[in-house]
């Protein structure tokens, strides 16, 4: 595709209901990365992919967060149990190899009510 | 990823050259320099990335000091749509686990009409 997509682009649930977000990287990107944005903040990495090693998941908050990808295709970010402390933006990006240039993808907002 | 400094804002008139300082005074030769900005409530966009040599895409040019210690990034015609935060960052490029990608505070770059 022409570039990272995601879906949904605005999510607002219940504290204590589970969500799935996910990402369609660039075609032929090797390296899938998930980040988080709160208002006014930095990026927070939380989790990378790449091919078929296995994952960093070195800055996943709690074990209520988890991801998957598929191959090197799209990649869902699962978020149990959310908490309002989880209302941010998560971003996906994709780069050709990893260290390379991260191409991102408009985010979800998610918000917790 | 080794320290930068940037300015917290700059203004700039619409149609001149924005010219965006970065200070990196503890890169290594390894490291390279990458500039993303942040167009409000979108994803990070990748701008351009140099060593040590000047480099110029569609978007700007990277000027690198000879000592490598500090940067310009010039967006040579700016528009009210490049109102952004521009981050400046200096990483290694491709290998290693250096690929979760840090931003400071960036500079928030605003184009008057």
């Amino acid at each position: 595709g022409a570039g990272v997509s995601q879906s949904p682009s605005n999510k607002v649930t219940e504290k204590g209901k589970d969500v799935e977000l996910r990402c369609d990287p660039i075609s032929g990107h090797t390296a899938l990365y998930w980040y988080r944005q709160r208002l006014g903040q930095g990026l927070e990495f939380l989790i990378y992919f790449q091919g078929n090693s296995a994952p960093d998941k070195s800055g996943l908050p709690s074990d209520r967060f988890s991801a998957e990808r598929t191959g090197e295709s799209v990649s869902t970010l699962t978020i149990q149990r959310t908490q309002q402390e989880d209302s941010a933006v998560y971003l996906c990006a994709s780069s050709q190899q990893p260290g390379l240039e991260q191409f991102f993808g408009p985010g979800t907002r998610l918000t917790v009510l | 990823d080794a320290k930068t400094t940037q300015p917290p804002s700059m203004d700039c008139a619409e149609g001149r050259a924005a010219n965006l300082p970065c200070n990196h005074s503890t890169i290594s030769g390894n490291e390279y320099v990458y500039w993303y900005r942040q167009i409000h409530s979108q994803g990070p966009q990748y701008i351009i990335h140099g060593l040590k040599n000047n480099e110029t895409n569609e978007m700007a040019s990277l000027i690198i000091t000879e000592d490598r210690k500090s940067s310009t990034l010039i967006l040579p015609h700016a528009t009210l749509r490049d109102t952004a935060v521009y981050y400046c960052i200096v990483r290694v490029g491709s290998g290693g686990s250096n690929y979760k990608l840090t931003f400071g505070k960036g500079t928030l770059l605003t184009v008057n009409p």
